[in-house]
């Protein structure tokens, strides 16, 4: 099933290349940061998070960089996989119980 | 240990008629949220519940009443339904604030 459909932005990157997955974000008083991945026809699940008092933050194989200046938050994954094809959302919060998230891009991933 | 389980996993409604969706955490998470997702709308935050016997209007809660049970369970009541509630119902929890929230694998709805 579809996660978010007709018209998303759409990566598409080689095999064992690296990928940026790049977001606006829109409240400059926004402190906390989520990257999610969402499969075809499954939920979203968490990748990585990051504070606003961080610039980057590493995890296996991805890294998610803030800039709160131009108020722009990416994922790097490094050596993509087929296994990463997916739609992948970011999400903000400001000091409160509710993500605000944005559209999400497509990840293709050819061999 | 499931996580988060959501039932059904699929329901088609005719215009008008009722249900509820059910949603069970075994994470021990206080908050619990239900979420819409549209094509080119991303996830929509409906209702949430930050603790057991406490409810919250999210985003688009029109159409829509919760009911926080206890703690493992959060569910979410269409009364009538309407082709616009058309969507993928997702359960989510976490431990609110700026922490992480948990997915459940969503309920497909249509109304006709």
């Amino acid at each position: 099933g579809e996660s978010v459909g007709l018209h998303l932005p759409t990566l598409s990157v080689q095999e064992g290349d690296n990928s940026i997955i790049n977001c606006a974000y829109s409240n400059s008083a926004s402190d906390y940061f989520i990257w999610y991945k969402q499969e075809s026809g499954k939920g979203p699940q968490f990748i990585i998070d990051i504070r606003s008092n961080m610039d980057k933050r590493q995890g296996q194989r991805v890294t998610v960089l803030l800039n709160k200046t131009v108020k722009h938050l990416s994922l790097q994954i490094a050596a993509t996989q087929p296994g990463d094809s997916a739609v992948y959302f970011c999400a903000e919060t400001h000091n409160t119980d509710k993500l605000i998230f944005g559209t999400g891009t497509r990840l293709q991933v050819f061999p | 240990n499931a996580g988060v389980t959501q039932t059904p996993k699929f329901q088609v409604l005719k215009t008008g008629q009722s249900m509820t969706l059910q949603c069970a955490q075994d994470m021990n998470h206080n908050s619990m949220y239900w979420y819409r997702q549209d094509p080119g709308m991303g996830l929509r935050l409906i209702y949430y519940s930050a603790s057991e016997g406490t409810t919250d209007k999210g985003e688009v809660p029109n159409g829509y009443n919760v009911s926080r049970l206890n703690k493992r369970e959060f569910s979410l009541r269409l009364e009538s339904a309407a082709p616009s509630q058309t969507s993928v119902y997702f359960c989510a929890v976490g431990r609110g604030g700026m922490y992480e929230q948990y997915f459940g694998p969503g309920t497909r709805l249509t109304v006709t």
